[in-house]
């Protein structure tokens, strides 16, 4: 089955920790996302990449950052810079032809809560 | 900065009542126009997407679109309790491969 899967499910994080938030897609999609929901919010854009080795700062990357090495392969790092982290994490991914770009499939999620 | 404005919710319908949706936007030059359901703690699925100006149907789901107003809509005919969600309305924009999402509407139809 093609699809976005996200691990983990739940994290949870200490002040002053780092973390790291799984995004992997079968879809062979070229463009990936990171939003962060918080409650009775929309999504609001954190990072974007359109191709592999490349990627775009969204709205609010403050104390985030990420990496595209591979076309599967989308992690984001919530660093101890982010001051309140505590949100859901949604990665998604879309298929682009010709400069077109779709619509985005999401994944699962991850609730991160700060302890 | 885009904007995309979503009637505020929460909205209650009674089963079997149409729901009405409805969502602007504030850049002209969007072409792609998209709506989204979320159930409470899970991620947005689509449902429908809507390129040109008139109506799309898919089953109980129709799609408004009129770009000189800058306005999009959903209509959900017959609703039934599993309808109940937070409806998400998202736009493209000027810059490649964004969507921008609104903030969404709760919708409730009970029995």
């Amino acid at each position: 089955d093609g699809g976005i899967t996200q691990s983990p499910k739940y994290l949870f994080r200490k002040e002053g920790q780092n973390v790291t938030l799984s995004c992997e897609q079968n879809l062979n999609h070229d463009a990936m996302y990171w939003y962060r929901q918080d409650p009775g919010q929309g999504l609001r854009l954190i990072y974007y990449s359109q191709i592999v080795n490349d990627f775009q700062k969204g709205d609010i990357a403050e104390g985030y950052s990420v990496s595209r090495e591979k076309k599967e392969s989308f992690p984001l790092t919530v660093t101890s810079a982010q001051k309140n982290p505590t949100a859901f994490y949604l990665c998604a991914s879309t298929e682009t032809s010709g400069g077109t770009y779709n619509e985005q499939f999401f994944g699962p999620g991850t609730r991160l809560t700060v302890l | 900065q885009k904007e995309v404005e979503q009637n505020s919710g929460p909205l209650s319908v009674p089963e079997g009542a149409i729901a009405s949706l409805n969502c602007t936007y504030s850049d002209r030059g969007s072409q792609s126009f998209f709506w989204y359901r979320q159930y409470s703690g899970k991620s947005p699925e689509l449902i429908m997407f809507i390129y040109s100006n008139g109506d799309k149907e898919d089953g109980r789901f129709t799609a408004q679109l009129n770009k000189a107003s800058q306005y999009v809509s959903l209509l959900i005919r017959d609703s039934q309790p599993s309808d109940s969600a937070t409806y998400l309305c998202a736009v493209d924009g000027s810059t490649l491969g964004r969507l921008y999402f609104g903030r969404g509407t709760q919708l409730t139809v009970w029995p």
